[in-house]
């Protein structure tokens, strides 16, 4: 199985301060059509996960543009400009490029 | 709006099978389209994801658990089913259903950019005597 690594797993953020999350592959997640499949969830407490991004940078319907992604091959990196108190949360990488698709193992954010 | 709802039995004895159903809303499954999954969470950890079926009853499932996962469909009903059999302790975590999307690579023999973009509430099963 492909490995996802996230770094940190524990972030803490001031309001208003940029935040930036890192999700690592073991393997490349290129697929043979040319797309890379690489998406973001965010879990709210006590919510189910939300998808953020698909294909590496692509934001969901009503994603605020403070997230962007971006990377590509095995690294990855979710960005948000300016947080706010409701990004407080678990955000996970995921593959869906390789069989069986997986998630990393979460990043807590949390304000400082 | 596509909405998602997990019911089943929240505690399970050991070795029993662990059954749970979602049922759809604001969309139906037989139109086709997307893969209906199940994902589970174990407590304070990350996401696994379990299998999918599509609308035809063609089903995909994680290596990890295949000898023990079964997923049907009742497109009658708007319905999908998970029957995770010989359960113990560590099949303990909050299970979701999710509809999402992907591609069947024909040459390769599996799913690949497999997402999802509408979850259940999720349930929470326990295994215990």
């Amino acid at each position: 199985d492909v490995l996802m690594t996230q770094s940190p797993l524990s972030l803490p953020v001031t309001l208003g301060q940029p935040a930036s999350i890192s999700c690592r592959s073991s393997q490349s997640l290129v697929y043979s059509d040319g797309n890379t499949y690489l998406n973001w969830f965010q879990q709210r407490p006590g919510q189910s996960p939300r998808r953020l991004m698909y294909k590496v940078s692509n934001r969901d319907s009503g994603v605020p543009d403070r997230f962007s992604g971006s990377g590509s091959g095995t690294d990855f990196t979710l960005k948000i400009s300016r947080v706010e108190a409701e990004d407080v949360g678990i955000y996970y990488c995921m593959q869906g490029a390789h069989w069986p698709p997986s998630f990393g193992q979460g990043t807590k954010l949390e304000i400082k | 709006q596509v909405q998602l709802q997990e019911s089943g039995p929240g505690l399970v004895k050991p070795s029993q099978t662990l059954s749970l159903t979602c049922t759809v809303s604001g969309g139906s499954i037989s139109s086709g389209g997307y893969y209906w999954s199940w994902i589970r969470q174990h407590p304070g950890k990350g996401l696994e994801w379990i299998g999918c079926i599509y609308h035809t009853g063609s089903t995909n499932y994680n290596p990890s658990l295949k000898s023990r996962v079964i997923i049907s469909v009742d497109t009658s009903k708007n319905q999908f089913s998970l029957k995770l059999s010989s359960v113990t302790a560590a099949d303990t975590a909050v299970y979701y259903c999710a509809r999402g999307g992907g591609y069947y690579d024909l040459l390769a023999g599996y799913l690949y950019g497999l997402y999802f973009d509408y979850w259940g509430q999720g349930t929470l099963v326990t295994v215990s005597s």
